[in-house]
């Protein structure tokens, strides 16, 4: 079975500090790793997402994440936190190979930008 | 441009009442999926199809039911039996077995009354 921990239900970080918002999961297999945002009533948006090959992973608006396999963790970063980064993040989890429906969700994590 | 539309943005039911939400795709995607949020739970799986006229149960699918007659619409009934549909609904798509990304629609609120 797979899960996702995503600690910290709420972040707040000040208007250009470093984001880093945190993920880790459990799999069986080798896993595909998503992050994705969600503004207020609105649908997920990807951010980034980790399949095979480089660990570091580069996504939209400045995020990056690195997978770490001897930590089980995806965590997400920014530099330099901008007043539009916030918004709810989710980590979301999947396996190499498996059918289309499957990704597990964490529970999310609210980011607050403060000036 | 492509994407998912999911209708109407607000829904309230009364007790006792079926409800459906609508999803539409034109992304030519084989596969879709709807998913319940409920605040600090994240999104769980209720029901997904692969292809037209076959449909999965997710990990919540009790008290609601689906259709799969088009390949670009997968409504959502909420049924009378699903006793607390209170919650943001989102469908999502991808192109098929083991591709992504998948897509998100704007969700349905829906609130009982």
């Amino acid at each position: 079975a797979q899960s996702v921990t995503q600690l910290g239900s709420h972040v707040s970080v000040s208007e250009g500090a470093l984001v880093l918002l945190r993920c880790n999961y459990s799999s069986s297999v080798p896993p595909y790793l998503f992050w994705y945002v969600q503004y207020p009533n609105q649908g997920l948006q990807l951010l980034l997402k980790y399949t095979t090959g480089a660990t570091l992973v580069k996504g939209i608006n400045g995020f990056e994440a690195e997978f770490k396999k001897s930590e089980t963790s995806f965590h997400l970063t920014k530099p330099s936190a901008h007043m539009s980064d916030a918004a709810e993040y989710f980590c979301a989890v999947s396996f190499y190979g498996g059918s289309a429906r499957q990704l597990t969700f964490g529970s999310g994590t609210q980011l607050t930008v403060l000036p | 441009d492509g994407g998912i539309t999911q209708s109407p943005k607000y829904l309230f039911r009364k007790e006792g009442q079926n409800v459906t939400l609508s999803c539409e795709q034109n992304l030519n995607h084989d596969a879709m999926y709807w998913y319940r949020q409920d605040p600090g739970q994240g999104l769980r799986l209720i029901y997904y199809s692969q292809i037209v006229n076959d449909f999965q149960k997710g990990d919540i699918a009790e008290g609601y039911s689906v259709s799969r007659e088009k390949k670009e619409s997968f409504p959502l009934t909420v049924t009378s039996a699903q006793k607390n549909p209170t919650a943001f609904y989102l469908c999502a798509s991808t192109r098929g077995e083991g591709s992504w990304p998948q897509h998100f629609g704007d969700g349905t609120r829906l609130s009982i009354l």
